[in-house]
């Protein structure tokens, strides 16, 4: 059970690149989101989606964009990457039917350190 | 919105210091409550919980108390050790299984021997 996955761990753009952020879990969890993380600012929600083919924005979600066409994967597209996008993203998912038992929580991946020049 | 409000650090106590790190919320209803920690690298886990007003959640040595009357959840531990050493987030998600998790700036604690 390899829990939440995200790729790559670190990754370094220049201005205006694009790229994708991947995220995948295999326990079945319905809900799934992306934070980015900074310092001073803590854990800020750019999307999130509550299942396959329903998305939604968070509090920063400018500069990206996500899909979820299946349950497991949930990726995150920087468009034209900008200096201001240089953060720690981490990906989260958690079971919605378990969302009023005692052993709700967020699972984590272990983040990705990107760097835009 | 929702939103979540922490004392800022960082904060640094010795070895066995009693611990109190404030955490207030906005939010209508009655959301779930958490405590978050992130260790040096990693990702972040779930430390405590409480779903309820007057809940307590507690896990390895901590707790914090949902409290409705003053919108807080202040976590707690009598006696910090070294290893405690981390960031701490706290963290609301509104009443709904649907609904978003908003977690508030962190707060970084220091143990020294």
């Amino acid at each position: 059970n390899a829990g939440v996955t995200q790729t790559p761990k670190f990754q370094v753009l220049k201005t205006g690149q694009s790229m994708t952020l991947q995220c995948a879990q295999d326990m079945n969890h319905e809900y799934m989101s992306w934070y980015r993380q900074d310092p001073g600012m803590g854990l800020r929600l750019i999307h999130y989606s509550v299942g396959a083919g329903i998305t939604d924005q968070g509090e920063v979600p400018n500069g990206y964009n996500v899909s979820r066409s299946t349950t497991e994967d949930f990726p995150l597209r920087l468009l034209s990457a900008a200096p201001s996008q240089t953060s720690v993203y981490f990906c989260a998912s958690r079971n919605i039917q378990g969302a009023f038992a005692t052993n709700e929580k967020l699972f984590f991946g272990s983040g990705t350190q990107l760097s835009v020049l | 919105g929702n939103s979540v409000t922490q004392m800022e650090g960082p904060v640094t106590l010795s070895e066995e210091a009693f611990l109190t790190i404030n955490c207030t919320y906005t939010a209508t209803g009655y959301p779930s409550l958490f405590w978050y920690v992130q260790y040096p690298g990693e990702g972040l886990q779930l430390l405590l919980k409480a779903t309820k007003a007057d809940d307590k959640g507690s896990n390895k040595g901590f707790e914090a108390t949902y409290r409705k009357e003053t919108t807080s959840f202040h976590l707690e531990k009598g006696s910090v050790q070294v290893s405690d050493s981390a960031v701490y987030f706290c963290a609301l998600r509104a009443s709904g299984g649907y609904q978003k998790v908003t977690f508030g700036t962190g707060t970084k604690l220091q143990v020294i021997p």
